[in-house]
């Protein structure tokens, strides 16, 4: 089976500073990989996803995420943080073998300080 | 185009009853899952339907089960309620075509409080 681990439940950066959440997963084969942000009493939104091709993904709001294969990695990173990144990020798998059953990390909290 | 819409958004429960939660998906998505998340295990896969068949199931008891109908709208029910079962209930939909990275679009959720 799958499993996600995302390094850090809770992040804390101040406004303007990067942002990097971090994730590995465990697969013997490639997964498809994404990253969701959770606002408070909301469900799951799209950031980015990786299925193949470029390593480098660059999502909304200016996020983006870069699958290292060697590493069995797919961290989250924006260069200058907004307070309205304020949320819970999720990242998450799946493959050819569980289809649109998908895996998720425990997610990480980010704080943005003023 | 309307999103993925998840009713009731909030019910309370007694220990022991059972619970219907529905789900319509994205029109023109033919998978629906459903998924649980709560503040210790986090988000847990329940299972997945496709064109009213159940395509995937996750490690969770009988009590839980679900069904699709043809329009592709979803419910998903917990029979004989316990505390545990307190959580936030997602139902994500997705185009379901083949398994090639499909992206899935979650609801806004059921919050379910078992007293």
């Amino acid at each position: 089976a799958q499993s996600v681990t995302q390094l850090g439940s809770h992040v804390s950066v101040s406004e303007g500073a990067l942002v990097l959440l971090r994730c590995n997963y465990s697969s013997s084969v490639p997964p498809y990989l994404f990253w969701y942000v959770q606002y408070p009493n909301q469900g799951l939104q799209l950031l980015l996803k990786y299925t193949t091709g470029a390593t480098l993904v660059k999502g909304i709001n200016g996020f983006e995420a870069e699958f290292k294969k060697s590493e069995t990695s797919f961290h989250l990173t924006k260069p200058s943080a907004h307070m309205s990144d304020a949320a819970e990020y999720f990242c998450a798998v799946s493959d050819r073998s569980t289809g649109n059953q998908f895996y998720f990390g425990t997610g990480t909290s980010l704080t943005v300080i003023p | 185009k309307a999103g993925v819409t998840q009713t009731p958004r909030y019910l309370i429960k007694t220990r022991g009853q059972q619970v219907t939660l529905s789900c319509s998906p994205i029109s023109g998505h033919r998978s629906v899952s459903w998924y649980q998340q709560t503040p210790g295990q986090g988000l847990q896969f329940l299972f997945e339907y496709f064109s009213e068949t159940q395509r995937n199931k996750g490690n969770f008891p009988g009590r839980f089960s679900g069904r699709q109908f043809s329009n592709s709208r979803s419910e998903m029910n917990v029979s004989t309620l316990e505390l545990g079962d307190s959580a936030l209930y997602l139902c994500a939909s997705s185009p379901g075509t083949g398994y090639s990275g499909n992206t899935i679009y979650f609801g806004e959720g059921s919050w379910l409080t078992v007293v």
